[in-house]
């Protein structure tokens, strides 16, 4: 049962543009959200949190968005620029940063093209 | 600042045997986590060590285990290898268990 959802397994986004990313979460009890980018050969990387008593976080290019009610998140990216191609995972936790271990979705893969 | 670290980078071993996987959280980081990347899945929660003690674990066997050292770096010890042990594994550190997690590079193991 997959708790952690992201639909899009990839987007294509032009340079410029607004880049959007989805994930949606099953369990009710999570409370803390991260997303994670992601290369080839090189470990996730962090981008930007979101506690569950916010519904927007901003830094800099990225903004996240959470929605409780329909248990979804988004993960903005403008301008979107030609490094911002790569994997991007969403990740949940029920304990705050993640004492239980962090829940990921499967990753969208984000191509930006010239 | 140094970012966690991990080694080897690659292991490859044979079904039945043995891996050790290592481990080096970022400089003041109590907390080191363990995640398993096989193909086609996502990353699923092995181990968390904090302080030393394993904390808790994912839904996985008693053949992945590990431990912690006094300063903080960690071992994975994968034994009775399969061949669906054939992943990237990942390590993050964090300076509290509800701080953000930083990842490694990962080691590959593949499983002939």
């Amino acid at each position: 049962d997959q708790q952690v959802k992201q639909n899009s397994p990839s987007l294509s986004v032009q340079e410029g543009r607004i880049s959007i990313l989805n994930c949606d979460y099953t369990n009710s009890m999570f409370d803390y959200f991260l997303w994670y980018k992601k290369y080839p050969a090189e470990g996730p990387t962090f981008l930007i949190s979101i506690s569950s008593i916010k519904d927007k976080n901003e830094d800099g290019r990225f903004t996240v968005f959470l929605n409780k009610s329909a248990k979804h998140l988004s993960l903005h990216i403008v301008p979107s620029q030609p490094g911002d191609s790569a994997v991007y995972f969403c990740a949940a936790s029920a304990t705050g940063g993640g004492a239980d271990g962090l829940t990921f979705g499967k990753g969208t893969h984000l191509i930006i093209q010239p | 600042e140094a970012g966690v670290t991990q080694s080897p980078t690659h292991l490859i071993k044979t079904r039945g045997q043995q891996a050790t996987l290592r481990c080096s959280p970022i400089s003041g980081h109590t907390s080191v986590y363990w995640y398993q990347q096989a193909l086609g899945l996502g990353l699923q929660f092995l181990l968390w060590y904090d302080e030393g003690e394993e904390r808790n674990r994912g839904n996985f066997p008693p053949r992945f285990s590990g431990r912690q050292f006094p300063n903080y770096s960690s071992e994975l010890n994968v034994n009775a290898l399969e061949l669906e042990d054939s992943a990237l594994y990942l390590c993050a550190s964090s300076l509290f268990n509800w701080e953000t997690q930083y990842f490694g590079p990962g080691t590959r193991l593949l499983v002939l």
